[in-house]
């Protein structure tokens, strides 16, 4: 069966730094997304990607955070200057449509720590 | 807005005997409502989806779900807990409401199985 991978599995950085996180969505999905997931809170959704631009963004996809689809494989999460309350475990999902439908599948997740 | 409140935040049951595991949900829409597992080290996997069909939603792994619009529930239940259910369960809702189908997670409710 078709699953949504993640890596790094575990990512350590210095506040400040810059962190990539990768996702390789399903093959045949066309809507791309990233989640987090702050120690003992509630899954938050960051961003929707369709058609290699951003279709929606909640209020915690700032500007220190972008996306990207690099190939046609590739699913990419810049964090340009991590703060200590990036630390989070982050998922990607991806599903074929839009719609109330549509399954999001998801990732196993990247758990990030800013020291 | 959209909103989801999963009652217990642990459940604990014996082996061989009956789950459940509690959703409430806030939606000035008609709702689309999801169960996710996750289990340690893995990525979210959809148990199973309301979305406006039959009330009474059969998922997989044995599970079921039934949305109940007038007490504005989406319960989970297994009629026998195994070893192997031993994991972490979000309530999901979304409702398409201003045309966003962002979904609103509820915090997880852990559930231990005892043998």
């Amino acid at each position: 069966e078709p699953e949504v991978t993640q890596t790094p599995s575990h990512q350590v950085t210095q506040m400040g730094q810059e962190v990539i996180l990768r996702c390789v969505p399903i093959s045949n999905h066309l809507y791309f997304y990233w989640y987090r997931q702050i120690l003992g809170q509630k899954v938050e959704f960051l961003v929707s990607f369709y058609n290699n631009e951003i279709s929606e963004k909640s209020e915690i996809f700032d500007d220190q955070f972008s996306v990207e689809r690099p190939d046609g494989s590739n699913f990419t999460l810049k964090i340009r200057s991590t703060k200590l309350e990036d630390s989070a475990m982050y998922f990607c999902a991806s599903s074929w449509g839009a719609g109330l439908q549509e399954t999001q599948y998801f990732g196993p997740g990247t758990r990030l720590l800013v020291l | 807005a959209q909103s989801v409140t999963q009652l217990d935040s642990h459940v604990s049951v014996s082996e061989g005997t009956p789950v459940l595991l509690r959703c409430n949900y806030s939606s000035s829409y008609s709702p689309s409502l999801f169960w996710y597992v996750q289990h340690p080290n893995k990525g979210l996997q959809l148990l199973l989806k309301y979305t406006s069909a039959a009330t009474l939603v059969k998922g997989i792994n044995g599970f079921e779900a039934e949305f109940k619009k007038s007490e504005t529930s989406f319960h989970l239940t297994k009629p026998s807990a195994h070893m192997s259910d031993a994991a972490e369960y979000f309530c999901v809702v979304s409702d398409g409401g201003r045309g966003s189908y962002i979904p609103t997670f509820g915090r997880g409710t852990s559930l231990i199985v005892h043998p």
